[in-house]
C-alpha cells in the first residue's frame, strides 16, 4: 500500500497569513492526489483534485502543486471558516489511502 | 442537485452484522460508481471499496475483504455495505461518496453512520 505522510499534524496561523500543508508519498503517485476539508461532525468535503484542480464552489484562496511524490496544499489568505483538518488523499493505486490529516487552528 | 442520505447510528453486539444503506438522488445512479470509508472519530479515514451501480461489480481494499460486502438496489438508487462479524474495532463512522467518473474523483459524500460494536 501507498503511505501517505502529512506535515505538520497540527498548525496554528492568524487570518489573512499564508498556509501551507505538505502531504508526501511512499512512491511516485503520478498526480493522483486529492485534498479534502473536515470539520468537526461533517463529511469530509473534496478541494483540490488531481494535484491543482479546485472543485467547483471552492475559493480561489485554495491551490495545490506538487508532482511525484511530494504535494502542497496552500490557503493564500486563512480566513475563520478554513479552521478544519486537511486530509491528502492518493488514487494512484488500489488501496486508495489518506494521510494522517493537518489540524488547522486559528492563532 | 446530488444527495447522499445515509441510515442512522447504529448499536450492535460484538459478532453481529449490520447493513448500512447510502440512498442517493439528482443523478444517474445506475451508470455510477459508490465508495465507502470507515473513519474512527479523531482518527485518519479508511477506503473500504467501490462498486459500480451498473453491473454491481466490486473492487475492495484487501483489509476489509470478508468484513465488508458492497451491494446496489437500482430501483431506488441506493447502495448499501454488509458489515459482519462485528468487533469493537468496528466502531467507527461510515461514509458513502460518489465516484465521479468523468475525472475520477469523490465529489459528493453522505453524512455519515456511526457504528458503535458494544455488548
Amino acid at each position: 500500500d501507498i503511505q501517505m505522510t502529512q506535515s505538520p499534524s497540527f498548525l496554528s496561523a492568524s487570518v489573512g497569513e499564508r498556509v501551507t500543508l505538505s502531504c508526501r508519498a511512499s512512491q511516485n503517485i503520478n498526480k493522483y492526489l486529492d485534498w479534502y476539508q473536515q470539520k468537526l461532525g461533517e463529511a469530509p468535503k473534496l478541494l483540490i483534485y488531481n494535484t491543482n484542480n479546485l472543485h467547483t464552489g471552492i475559493p480561489s484562496r485554495f491551490s495545490g502543486s506538487g508532482s511525484g511524490t511530494d504535494y502542497t496544499l496552500t490557503i493564500s489568505s486563512l480566513q475563520p471558516e478554513d479552521v478544519a483538518t486537511y486530509f491528502c488523499l492518493q488514487r494512484n493505486s488500489w488501496p486508495y489511502t489518506f494521510g494522517a490529516g493537518t489540524k488547522l487552528e486559528l492563532k | 442537485q446530488v444527495k447522499l442520505q445515509q441510515s442512522g447510528a447504529e448499536l450492535v453486539k460484538p459478532g453481529a452484522s449490520v447493513k448500512l444503506s447510502c440512498k442517493t438522488s439528482g443523478y444517474t445512479f445506475s451508470t455510477s460508481y459508490m465508495s465507502w470509508f470507515k473513519q474512527i472519530p479523531g482518527q485518519s479515514i479508511e477506503w473500504i471499496g467501490m462498486i459500480y451501480a451498473g453491473d454491481g461489480g466490486t473492487g475492495y481494499n484487501q483489509k476489509f475483504k470478508g468484513k465488508a460486502t458492497l451491494t446496489v438496489d437500482t430501483s431506488s438508487s441506493t447502495a448499501y455495505m454488509d458489515l459482519s462479524s462485528l468487533t469493537t474495532e468496528d466502531s467507527a463512522v461510515y461514509f458513502c461518496a460518489r465516484y465521479y467518473s468523468a475525472d475520477w474523483y469523490f465529489d459528493f459524500w453522505g453524512p455519515g453512520t456511526m457504528v458503535t460494536v458494544s455488548s
